[in-house]
């Protein structure tokens, strides 16, 4: 079955650092989705792309964080000076049409210190 | 916010069917009901959608009410390996749509 593949499963950086979060989409999907749920609360949508921009975005995707999509199978999240308040575990997602295809990554845990 | 309500918790039997309340009393027309679990910390994973008929794969049943203000997600034969956070979650079915997840319902199946 086909999977949204995550790297790395879990990042360690120090805080005002730049970090990029990698994400390999399902081949087929158009619709690319980063989620992050912080240790013990719910996951929350971050931003949504497609046709190679942003469709939506959270309050919580502010100034510090961008995506790309840098060729034809990546896309990935960058955190320009992460926060300790950024820890969290980060999902990439991808859909083609509708809910049944849409597909999460396994996650990337990052820990700022 | 979530648009859905759902117990915290609930346990079931290994082997018994467990049954999962979900309340969307606010759902509009061209909402559809989806669940999806999330075990330990990994992603979430699909489980199955519904607009208003029942709906039955090779991993749940999902009854929804003939009102459809609520709905019930059935793990036929729960396994040790559904304990998870089970979420129901309504959405409509657009592209690029994102999904708002409430604190779902924490599943124990026990032996």
């Amino acid at each position: 079955e086909p999977e949204v593949t995550q790297t790395p499963s879990h990042q360690v950086t120090q805080m005002g650092q730049e970090v990029i979060l990698r994400c390999v989409p399902i081949s087929n999907h158009l619709y690319f989705y980063w989620y992050r749920q912080i240790l013990g609360q719910k996951v929350e949508f971050l931003v949504s792309f497609y046709n190679n921009e942003i469709s939506e975005k959270s309050e919580i995707f502010d100034d510090q964080f961008s995506v790309e999509r840098p060729d034809g199978s990546n896309f990935t999240l960058k955190i320009r000076s992460t926060k300790l308040e950024d820890s969290a575990m980060y999902f990439c997602a991808s859909s083609r049409t509708g809910g049944t295809g849409y597909t999460f990554g396994s996650g990337t845990r990052l820990t700022v210190v | 916010d979530a648009k859905t309500t759902q117990p915290p918790s609930m346990d079931c039997a290994e082997g018994r069917a467990a049954n999962l309340p979900c309340n969307h009393s606010t759902i509009s027309g061209n909402e559809y009901v989806y669940w999806y679990r999330q075990i330990h910390s990994q992603g979430p994973q699909y489980i199955i959608h519904g607009l208003k008929n029942n709906e039955t794969n090779e991993m749940a049943s999902l009854i929804i009410t003939e009102d459809r203000k609520s709905s019930t997600l059935i793990l036929p034969h729960a396994t040790l390996r559904d304990t998870a956070v089970y979420y129901c979650i309504v959405r409509v079915a657009d592209y690029g749509q994102n999904f708002v997840f409430g604190p779902g319902t924490r599943l124990s199946v026990l032996p």
